[in-house]
């Protein structure tokens, strides 16, 4: 148990456009998903943190104007790269944590990998 | 500010070594440990976590935490050129997110 699903897994779009990339929880509620963005060969960057029914916590420096979460449901969590720019193409990684587990314990996803020409 | 530290390697160790990776936090109220491992390109999997003081064994992987030195470690036995990958220390406390360290590159020489 504890799959966590992405979608797309890669994108490829032109500078200027929106891109959603989806996360869900597949096999259990997930109250709390996070978002990570990882540039190459360098450490996962903490972006936000996503509450099923409210609005998500930013991490300091990332502009939430920009990077729109939405998590609609205990499945589902949708993060928006508007107005996308070369320097936002990077890998983006979603994870959930269970309610039921109170260790923390978060299960990633396979991640989604942004290209922006 | 929680810190989570590792040595970012790379810890180059040949086939059948034993490979030791390391880690310290800096909060004392933490609660609970994990170790990730990412391979190039793909997202973090979990290996294992432990909770209490001591070692606690999964296979060819030992998990050792030791509170009071606020240090946690990884012992990967019978190390494979398949172990080969950034192995992520990662921290929980109270209701707050993962603080993971930069990770430690492990590559394991045939």
């Amino acid at each position: 148990g504890a799959v966590v699903s992405q979608h797309p897994s890669w994108v490829i779009c032109k500078s200027g456009t929106s891109v959603k990339i989806e996360c869900r929880s597949l096999d259990f509620q997930a109250t709390t998903m996070f978002w990570y963005r990882q540039f190459p060969k360098q450490s996962l960057m903490l972006m936000a943190t996503s509450n099923e029914g409210s609005k998500a916590t930013y991490e300091q420096g990332v502009e939430k104007d920009k990077f729109l979460i939405n998590h609609a449901s205990l499945t589902l969590s949708t993060l928006t790269v508007t107005s996308a720019h070369p320097e936002d193409s990077s890998f983006y990684i979603c994870s959930a944590s269970r309610p039921t587990s109170g260790s923390g314990e978060q299960f990633f996803g396979p991640g989604t990998r942004l290209t922006v020409l | 500010q929680k810190e989570v530290e590792q040595n970012s390697g790379p810890l180059s160790v040949p086939e059948g070594a034993i490979a030791s990776l390391n880690c310290t936090y800096s909060d004392r109220g933490s609660q609970s440990f994990f170790w990730y491992r990412q391979y190039s390109g793909k997202s973090p999997e979990l290996i294992m976590f432990i909770y209490s003081n001591g070692d606690k064994e999964d296979g060819r992987f030992t998990a050792q935490l030791n509170k009071a030195s606020q240090y946690v470690s990884l012992l990967i036995r019978d190390s494979q050129p398949s172990d080969s990958a950034t192995y992520l220390c990662a921290v929980h406390s109270g209701n707050t997110p993962l603080v993971f360290g930069k990770g430690t590159r492990l590559s394991v020489i045939a």
